[in-house]
């Protein structure tokens, strides 16, 4: 979706170095997403925050972190306690409305140098 | 909370044959259905969606059918193209987001 921007499309981590992915939107979407993809595998969400100020932990938030303090950014850290990060990342937004459906960003690509 | 199942893992067709990929859920507080098709390295993108008082939902090639009382739902590929082989996820929401684990989709030639 051209409204949410991921950057970088790539990035590599040194071994004891925290990492921040960004996730910015132009939609006005309340909520927002973070979900981790190893390769051949389904989405796991992270972290999400439905309003500004506010965010929840989801299925695999250890060795994470995120702040929303703008409603356009929800910027995600991966840091060095997370063991495994090499991963693609994948932020998404939704209206925050229900049943509406999430619209996902290009991805970052972690890996470990 | 919701668990969402999603079969097969790998599916391939001929080209011009059809693809059926079904899922099925647990919480019957999920009203919100929603397929997404991941091309390799690319973002999820949604292909169809289909909420709890429609039994199903068409889009030229492309069809989702819902059994609430079942608790599954099916995405229906018809006709076939190379440009179809993706991955496919389904999802199912109430007051949030489950998503299957995601159909490795071939069509051949």
């Amino acid at each position: 979706d051209g409204g949410i921007t991921q950057s970088p499309k790539y990035l590599f981590r040194k071994e004891g170095q925290n990492v921040t992915l960004s996730c910015e939107q132009n939609l006005n979407h309340d909520a927002m997403y973070w979900y981790r993809q190893d390769p051949g595998q389904g989405l796991r969400l992270i972290y999400y925050s439905q309003i500004v100020n506010d965010f929840q932990k989801g299925d695999i938030a250890e060795g994470y972190s995120v702040s929303r303090e703008k409603k356009e950014s929800f910027p995600l850290t991966v840091t060095s306690a997370q063991k495994n990060p090499t991963a693609f990342y994948l932020c998404a937004t939704a209206t925050g409305a229900v049943n509406q459906p999430q619209h996902f960003g290009d991805g970052t690509r972690l890996s470990i140098l | 909370g919701e668990n969402v199942e999603q079969h097969p893992s790998t599916l391939s067709v001929q080209e011009g044959d059809s693809a059926v990929i079904k899922c099925t859920y647990s919480d019957s507080a999920s009203n919100y259905f929603p397929w997404y098709k991941q091309e390799l390295g690319k973002r999820p993108q949604l292909i169809i969606d289909i909420r709890s008082n429609v039994g199903e939902k068409k889009d030229q090639r492309i069809a989702v059918t819902l059994n609430k009382t079942a608790k599954h739902f099916s995405l229906h590929i018809t006709e076939t193209q190379p440009e179809d082989s993706a991955v496919y996820f389904c999802a199912a929401s109430g007051n949030q987001f489950y998503f299957g684990t995601g159909t490795s989709l071939t069509v051949i030639p």
